[in-house]
């Protein structure tokens, strides 16, 4: 069966800090990957999506980038966080078909000081 | 008890009744949507999922209804246990595998 690691669970880093979160998927192959934050209260935002390796598309300016060095490795980085950047960051794998539900890994909460 | 989407965010209900939850969608053009549970702390986890070929789709304890006249869409979990607690939220499929999230449902289970 396929499963989805997220880590760190938490995380408080200093404004300006760099920032480096990994996703790995298991029990797959060329899955859909994709990068989400989600605010108290709020819908999933998209902010990354990837349909394979070194594919990467951005939803939304930002302070965040994403890259995908291998098929089912995920990682989405900052050079400089800024405080708005604190929030529930979430990863999630799909079937590379049409019409397939996103699996969600565990999230990493995201606390900017 | 049942919820009207993202008008009533909560939602509680008596061990053992039924449960509703609805969600509105706008995109008359979209053709799959899923329903997610999410526990506090962890990931949105997929309950359920229907085409829009279907009006009624049923898994263990839960059903979701399609109906794509007035573009709702409601899930309905049959005698609700404390370990359905949660918020519970429905995303509806907008080009390729993106997905419009909706905000949710909190859904509160009385012992």
């Amino acid at each position: 069966s396929q499963t989805i690691h997220q880590w760190p669970a938490t995380l408080v880093q200093p404004v300006g800090s760099p920032l480096s979160l990994e996703c790995t998927v298991e029990g797959t192959s060329n899955p859909n990957l994709y990068w989400y934050r989600q605010a108290a209260g709020r819908g999933l935002q998209l902010l990354f999506y990837s349909v394979g390796i070194g594919q990467i598309s951005s939803e939304v300016p930002q302070n965040l980038s994403a890259s995908r060095p291998q098929d089912r490795q995920f990682i989405l980085s900052s050079k400089k966080l800024l405080l708005s950047d604190s929030g529930f960051y979430l990863c999630a794998w799909s079937q590379d078909r049409i019409n397939q539900p996103q699996h969600f890994g565990d999230g990493t909460r995201l606390s900017i000081l | 008890g049942e919820s009207v989407g993202l008008h009533l965010p909560t939602l509680s209900v008596q061990e053992g009744d039924n449960s509703i939850i609805n969600c509105a969608y706008s995109n008359s053009a979209s053709d799959y949507f899923i329903w997610y549970k999410q526990e506090s702390g962890k990931g949105p986890q997929f309950i359920i999922d229907i085409r829009s070929n279907m009006d009624k789709r049923q898994g263990q304890r839960v059903t979701v209804l399609l109906n794509k006249t007035v573009k709702h869409l409601s899930l309905q979990i049959a005698a609700t246990q404390p370990g359905d607690s949660a918020v519970y939220f429905c995303a509806e499929n907008i080009i390729g595998n993106q997905f419009y999230f909706g905000t949710g449902t909190s859904l509160t289970v009385i012992p």
